[in-house]
């Protein structure tokens, strides 16, 4: 079984320009996450999608977006990309029923660098 | 005060010895709390869940204290394949949105 994919591996964007970032979930899997891990710092929550609907949405501003598409899969956009958006950007997936009592399983991430 | 508290480290021990860390929580409503691994630029993967008997899996002994609102993690024998940041993880019943420590590193020397 495919495990959760993101891609690209690496992108590197200049100040000002907009990042996309994608993530395919486990198959089966209804709800992805999306979190922020920058150096030095812990996994910040961004966003949650399932069905297709954004249900919770961490502390970042609105240039953070993103959309769920009807096969489940993902993207994220980061606008007016700034220095400290630098960071590895993880994505996990869960199924309806998983109150992540199982834990979630990631994505090897996207490292996104502003330069 | 964040709500999920590591001491960052670094833990420096040598092969064989037992090492163990604590992590602290403040939300008295978290129900579900894991401990995660990450190697250096690799994502997070799920070590062990954390239960109140207590979880043990090979080396690896988790134990979730409710009354201190702290969990922990014993690793005995170390390896040093065991060098990683180690993650612990608080989740409030009823959010599907847990909560990340910010790691404590262990390097294990030979």
């Amino acid at each position: 079984e495919a495990g959760v994919t993101q891609s690209p591996t690496h992108l590197i964007k200049t100040r000002g320009q907009q990042a996309t970032l994608r993530c395919s979930p486990i198959s089966g899997h209804t709800s992805v996450y999306w979190y922020q891990q920058a150096l030095g710092l812990g996994l910040q929550f961004l966003l949650w999608y399932d069905e297709g609907e954004e249900r919770n949405r961490g502390n970042f501003p609105p240039r953070f977006s993103g959309r769920q598409f009807p096969n489940y899969s993902s993207e994220l956009n980061v606008n007016a990309l700034e220095l400290e958006d630098s960071a590895l950007y993880l994505c996990a997936s869960s199924g309806r029923t998983v109150r992540a009592n199982y834990g979630y399983t990631f994505g090897s991430g996207t490292r996104l660098t502003v330069v | 005060r964040k709500e999920v508290e590591q001491d960052p480290g670094p833990f420096n021990v040598p092969e064989g010895a037992t090492v163990a860390f604590n992590c602290t929580y403040s939300n008295s409503a978290s129900q579900s709390f894991f401990w995660y691994r990450q190697d250096c630029r690799k994502e997070p993967k799920l070590l062990m869940s954390v239960y109140s008997s207590g979880n043990e899996d090979g080396r690896f002994t988790a134990q979730l204290n409710r009354a201190s609102q702290y969990i922990s993690l014993l690793i005995r024998d170390s390896k040093l394949s065991d060098s990683a940041t180690y993650l612990c993880v608080g989740q409030p019943g009823g959010s599907y949105i847990p909560t990340f420590g910010r790691g404590t590193s262990l390097i294990v020397h030979p």
